[in-house]
């Protein structure tokens, strides 16, 4: 799972209620990335930050919000308004070339399993 | 629009047989490919990616994946199977750069791979 790590691994919540989940990275990597992940729908892209201190929406970002204080960290809150929010959570990481253009594969951290009580 | 498919969601095969997990990818320009494996409750592990070049690309643990360009196919095989190899095997495309946001990458629904002892 490389240098990224997530916290909790299981997480639960109330309806209602907003969580965070936690992504760290230490290996200097300038471009983040949350995913969701449901059986059998493979992973889709919630949301993801280039740099510091700013983010662009997903696929499926409603319900969702991200900050990106900190190069190493990038936490997602799970809000309210996600209905159905029951699913893996997987946060990941690349480098960025110069121009911002990125083949480079992304490295992603051992996840986060949230159910909804 | 960027697509991944993945026809088979299980293969099976039995130990020290040959394998394959197929892709097949929709993408405009030259496609950036990657293959990753998943073990249960982890995060993804990056195998191999084919960028350019020699369309035969070999990754982590044994594994190769053979990009042909005209059937837009970028399957995954390993000569010998191990019963250790049983994983979920995710495929990934992402379209040459071409503006900010443009290096998402998009996933198949995956393939699970169970080998028989």
């Amino acid at each position: 799972d490389g240098g990224i790590t997530q916290s909790p691994k299981y997480l639960f919540r109330k309806e209602g209620q907003n969580v965070t989940l936690s992504c760290e990275q230490n290996l200097n990597h300038d471009a983040m990335y949350w995913y969701r992940q449901d059986p059998g729908q493979g992973l889709r892209l919630i949301y993801y930050s280039q740099i510091v201190n700013d983010f662009q929406k997903g696929d499926i970002a409603e319900g969702y919000s991200v900050s990106r204080e900190k190069k190493e960290s990038f936490p997602l809150t799970v809000t309210s308004a996600q209905k159905n929010p029951t699913a893996f959570y997987l946060c990941a990481s690349s480098i960025l070339r110069a121009g911002g253009s990125s083949y480079n594969e992304q490295f992603f951290g051992p996840g986060t399993r949230l159910t909804v009580l | 629009a960027q697509s991944v498919a993945q026809p088979e969601d299980q293969v099976n095969v039995a130990e020290g047989n040959p394998l394959t997990v197929k892709c097949t990818y929709s993408v405009s320009g030259n496609p950036y490919l990657f293959w990753y494996v998943q073990y249960p409750n982890r995060g993804l592990q990056f195998l191999l990616k084919y960028i350019t070049g020699d369309n035969l690309v070999k990754g982590s643990y044994g594994f190769e994946a053979e990009f042909n360009k005209s059937q837009t196919s970028f399957h995954l095989k390993k000569p010998s199977a191990l019963v250790s190899d049983s994983a979920l095997y995710f495929c990934a495309v992402r379209a040459p750069y071409s503006g900010a946001g443009s290096y998402q990458l998009t996933f198949g629904k995956g393939t699970k791979l169970s080998v028989i002892p």
